[in-house]
């Protein structure tokens, strides 16, 4: 089956640093859905990537689908105490999310 | 307007009992889904319900059940639980089929605990 392979597995920065979490897939992906999920809370959806070479913006997160719609990324500027917790890029294989282990991202004020 | 709905929050069983966790989907959707999440990991796919009908199947055993109501709510059935069946049990819920593959919105989730 289809399978997302996520990097780094745990980051930590300092609050105001940059951020980035990196998705790759074996094979072309018709989607890329982000969530977020905080500590002790559950997935949020954040966005969903279609079309190759998409780049979105969600203030300052960046989400990106690369050309070849195999890998996909998320960038944080000046990263704040509110962005802690697990961004998972996911796979919606016909209403089934398939998950990978996520990047945890903590941030030091 | 109620997002997804879960109940009950937390419950403790022992190995070899059997639990019904149940989910009220947001308002609008008829499509249902399940997820376990261990701590540390991802959730995984249990299953979905869409019309009342098992869609589609994750790697579990027959164990898991469940169960569609026409109000589009749902039930997770586990029978002779194991002590690895301690998980955050989350459904999602997402809008009617459209040909693509639409967000699904989480409830909080149950936590299991088996002892």
């Amino acid at each position: 089956g289809q399978q997302v392979m996520q990097i780094p597995q745990y980051q930590h920065v300092q609050e105001g640093e940059d951020f980035t979490t990196y998705c790759n897939s074996s094979t072309t992906l018709s989607n890329i859905q982000w969530y977020k999920q905080r500590p002790g809370g559950h997935p949020v959806f954040l966005i969903q990537l279609v079309k190759s070479g998409e780049v979105k913006k969600q203030k300052r997160l960046t989400f990106q689908f690369g050309e070849a719609k195999k890998n996909s990324s998320l960038h944080i500027t000046a990263t704040q105490t509110t962005d802690v917790g697990t961004y998972f890029c996911i796979y919606n294989q016909g209403g089934k999310l398939i998950f990978g282990q996520g990047t945890e991202l903590s941030v030091k004020p | 307007d109620a997002g997804v709905t879960q109940s009950p929050t937390h419950l403790i069983k022992t190995r070899g009992q059997q639990v019904t966790l149940r989910c009220s989907p947001k308002s609008g959707h008829d499509t249902v889904s399940w997820y376990q999440q261990a701590l540390g990991q991802g959730p995984q796919f249990i299953f979905q319900y869409y019309e009342e009908e098992e869609r589609q199947r994750g790697n579990f055993p027959d164990r898991f059940s469940g169960h569609q109501f026409p109000n589009y709510s749902s039930e997770l059935n586990v029978n002779a639980l194991l002590l690895g069946d301690s998980a955050l049990y989350l459904c999602a819920s997402s809008k009617p089929r459209t040909g693509g593959d639409s967000e699904q919105y989480f409830g909080p989730g149950t936590r299991l605990t088996v002892t």
